[in-house]
This record gives structure tokens, sequence and C-alpha cells, in this order.
């Protein structure tokens, strides 16, 4: 059972235009989700993460929306630019707890110049 | 600061071996993490390190195992590969198991 499911696969987006990426979780019992951002050869680097206390959380270009109560949260990647061409993962996790981060299968981004 | 050093970052492996791999977290970093990633499964967690005792374990064999060290290093070692143990071996490391992790750049095993 995957208990978070990340859409879409793969987007393609032209230059200074918004990406969305969604994902959803089963466990109510997460409360810390993060999002990442790997380049080839590279392992993941933290981009932004939210706690279900907000709805939503921005930090420069980069935005989390989170909806409790439909157990989803997306990133908005506004002004998007060659440079955020790469793979974005979320994940969720029981922080302190026995859920360690668990992945979404990831979204491979292109931003088209 | 330096980040999370992995090494090596490259190894070639024969099947039936063993492999330890090895993690240095960030400075005053005391919780490491363990994640295996393969193109079909993705990002999977391995265990979790916390002042030198296993806190959590993921579900793989126990061919799996990993140890942390009292300077909070870490090591995994994986025994009697198999083909499908070839994949992108990630070790993050956190302040302590509820603040945020971050990735070393892995080491990526071949076992032929």
């Amino acid at each position: 059972q995957q208990q978070v499911k990340q859409s879409p696969q793969s987007l393609i987006v032209q230059k200074g235009g918004i990406s969305i990426i969604n994902c959803a979780y089963e466990n109510t019992a997460f409360d810390y989700f993060p999002w990442y951002q790997q380049f080839p050869g590279k392992g993941p680097a933290l981009l932004i993460a939210i706690r279900p206390d907000v709805s939503e959380k921005k930090e420069g270009r980069f935005t989390i929306s989170f909806n409790k109560s439909a157990k989803q949260f997306s990133l908005h990647i506004m002004d998007s630019q060659p440079g955020d061409s790469a793979t974005y993962f979320c994940a969720a996790e029981v922080q302190g707890g026995s859920e360690k981060l668990v992945f979404g299968k990831g979204t491979k981004l292109t931003v088209n110049p | 600061k330096a980040g999370v050093t992995q090494t090596p970052r490259y190894l070639i492996k024969t099947r039936g071996q063993q492999v330890t791999l090895s993690c240095s977290p960030i400075s005053g970093h005391r919780s490491v993490s363990w994640y295996q990633q393969t193109p079909g499964q993705g990002l999977q967690f391995l265990f979790e390190y916390f002042s030198e005792t296993q806190r959590n374990k993921g579900n793989f064999p126990g061919r799996f195992s990993g140890r942390q060290f009292s300077n909070s290093r870490s090591e995994m070692n994986v025994s009697t590969l198999e083909l499908g143990d070839s994949a992108l071996y990630l070790c993050a490391s956190s302040f302590s198991p509820d603040t945020e992790a971050f990735f070393g750049q892995g080491t990526r095993l071949t076992v032929v």
C-alpha cells in the first residue's frame, strides 16, 4: 500500500509558468510534510516543509498548500526557471516516531526556456 | 558548515559479497537515517540511529544492518549481495529524530 501518492509523474512547463505537484497521504498520524529537490547524481535537498497546523507556507518562489481534511498537500513553483528542472519528492513523517520519511514516487519537472 | 559525507561514492561488487558503506553526519547532528533509492521502488527507509541505538527499521531483510558510533558516524552493511541490491544508498542526518533531515550525495552500489 502506497502511503504517499504523488502526481504527476512528469511535468513540462514553460519558463515563467507555474509548476504544481500534488501529493495525497493515508496516515493521519503524519505530522511533518517536506518537499525535496533532487538533481541527477545528487542526493535529495530539503526545499520546504510544512506541519498540519498551517494551511500554507511560502518561501521565495516555492509554496506548500496543505489540506488536512482532504489529506492532500501540494507544491507550487512560481515563475519556474530552467534551473528548477529536477525531480521533486514529497514526503511525510511522524517526527520522532516510528514512521520515518515516507516518500512519493517523484515528479520529474522540465522547465523549457 | 560541511554537509553529510558518504563514502565511497561508487562501488561495484559481485553477487554474494558483502559491502560496508559509511556516513559522516553534519557536525552536531546525532541522528542518522539510511534510505535506498531505486527507479522501481523509489526512496525507501532502511533504518534510523540515534545516540548509537537503532530506533527504527524499515521493511528490509536481515542482510541489511547498520550501526552508529559514539561520534555519530554511521555505517551500513549488506551481506550476501543480490543483483536487486543495486541502488543509490542515501544517508540523512538530523540534530535529533524530530528535526529536519539533510541528505548526503549517496553511494551508488552496483552488484554484478
